[in-house]
């Protein structure tokens, strides 16, 4: 099965945008899906097929696909986005995730 | 509202067993795919094993695979996860999560497995 790779941590200042990617050769072929995860809860969904979101997702969530990376961007950083982020995809094998993302805000 | 909750966890020594059982509630549940995804203390999120609506497809991780036994009850609304041959690489969180074409749009709130001596 294929790998997904995701950079470990990203920092941003509050109010910037936060940018995070996620690159794997099967990207091109599959959706991608993005996960927030807060200390001691399970995962939100908050991106699914690439770049539809929830409802009740904020619209500063945003996805996009380029090629073999897909990026979830973040406009406007709030304290409350410091979370760690998890892209997902599948293939015939099953499910796989990418290693995650630690966002920081400063 | 849909609600998943897992029971069955706790700690169990190497080569032990265990069962997880989800219980889901406020959906149909037997139209989906269902999933388990773990979570080792500190680390990244996996995906364990899924199952078809019907059961006739199953997938599981390489790690678990000839140990670990996915399987579902439609009549009862819920999910299993049988773990034989534990071992100590196993102790994680173990989530429940609906799986459809949103992705893990829901899941439960986790239930702890710890192997150990």
């Amino acid at each position: 099965s294929f790998e997904l790779t995701q950079p470990p941590s990203v920092s941003v200042s509050p109010g910037q945008t936060a940018r995070i990617t996620c690159s794997g050769d099967a990207l091109p072929k599959t959706y991608t899906y993005w996960y927030q995860q807060k200390p001691g809860q399970p995962p939100l969904l908050i991106i699914f097929k690439d770049i539809e979101r929830p409802s009740g997702i904020p619209e500063r969530f945003s996805g996009s696909s380029s090629g073999t990376t897909v990026t979830l961007t973040i406009s406007g950083v709030q304290a409350e986005d410091e979370a760690d982020y998890y892209c997902q995809s599948a293939d015939s094998s099953g499910t796989l995730f990418g290693g995650g993302t630690k966002l920081t805000v400063l | 509202e849909v609600q998943l909750v897992e029971s069955g966890g706790g700690l169990v020594q190497p080569g032990g067993s265990l069962r997880l059982s989800c219980a889901a509630s406020g959906f149909n549940f037997s139209n989906y795919w269902m999933s388990w995804v773990r979570q080792a203390p500190g680390k990244g999120l996996e995906g364990v094993a899924n199952l078809k609506e019907d059961g006739s497809e199953k997938y599981y991780v390489d790690s678990v695979k000839g140990r670990f036994t996915i399987s579902r009850d439609n009549a009862k609304n819920a999910l299993y996860l049988q773990m034989n041959s534990l071992r100590v690489d196993d102790t994680a969180v173990y989530y429940c999560a609906r799986d459809g074409d949103r992705g893990f749009e829901y899941w439960g709130q986790g239930i702890l497995v710890t192997v150990s001596s």
